[in-house]
């Protein structure tokens, strides 16, 4: 089976810009969760997906958005770029709560 | 803020030495999971352990885990070079359902020398 998947792997904005990364759970996994990571705040939860719905959501501007698609793929989305914005950005699928995570390589984002 | 929280920051010690990583976490917990991390790549689970469960075993590595401390630890036996990662604790605060999410600690920074 293949791992989750992650595009871009590399991503350079300027503030103010959008930015989409994409995420490809492993086949019949149907929970996708996304984690921020930055050296300062460490593995920061964003929001959980779900059969194309939203579960949870992290404390984060609504500048930070996200969806799921009927075949589990998700994206997610933030918009008004902020310095603070730049981090690896974690996607990971589980095919049921409260069993392991499995997740991507990430996408690193720099915002200039 | 973090639910889970590794001791030491850093740890560095000699290839066939063990290691030991501390997590303590704040809340009740359905389970608490080990994750590993190679510099900027995803993590990768290494175990976990259920809330009524008290140590478990995966080749060279044991997890305890003690609810009333609200504390885990992480042994890696025989370390070698490539154990050099970081290693994370993550606990699911007790959550469920759409409330259900896993809180990750900062960290424990574990470079064996060769």
């Amino acid at each position: 089976k293949a791992g989750v998947t992650q595009t871009p792997r590399y991503l350079i904005k300027t503030r103010g810009q959008q930015v989409t990364l994409s995420c490809s759970p492993i086949s019949g996994h149907r929970s996708v969760s996304w984690y921020q990571q930055t050296p300062g705040q460490g593995l920061q939860f964003l929001f959980e997906y779900f059969s194309e719905t939203q579960r949870n959501k992290g404390n984060f501007p609504g500048r930070f958005s996200g969806r799921q698609f009927s075949n589990s793929r998700s994206e997610m989305n933030v918009s008004t770029l902020e310095l603070g914005d730049s981090a690896l950005y974690l996607c990971a699928s589980t095919p049921v709560q409260g069993a392991k995570l499995f997740f991507g390589s990430g996408t690193q984002l720099s915002v200039l | 803020s973090q639910q889970g929280e590794e001791d030491p920051q850093a740890l560095s010690i000699q290839e066939g030495e063990n290691a030991t990583m501390n997590c303590s976490y704040k809340t009740s917990i359905n389970n608490l999971q080990w994750y590993r991390q190679n510099s900027g790549r995803g993590l990768v689970h290494l175990i976990l352990i259920r809330s009524n469960e008290r140590e478990k075993h995966s080749g060279r590595l044991r997890v305890t885990l003690d609810t009333s401390k609200k504390s885990s630890s992480l042994l890696i036996t025989a370390s070698r070079a490539a154990d050099t990662a970081s290693y994370f604790c993550a606990t699911d605060g007790n959550s469920g359902g759409s409330n259900y999410k896993l809180t990750f600690g900062k960290g424990t920074l574990l470079t064996v020398n060769p």
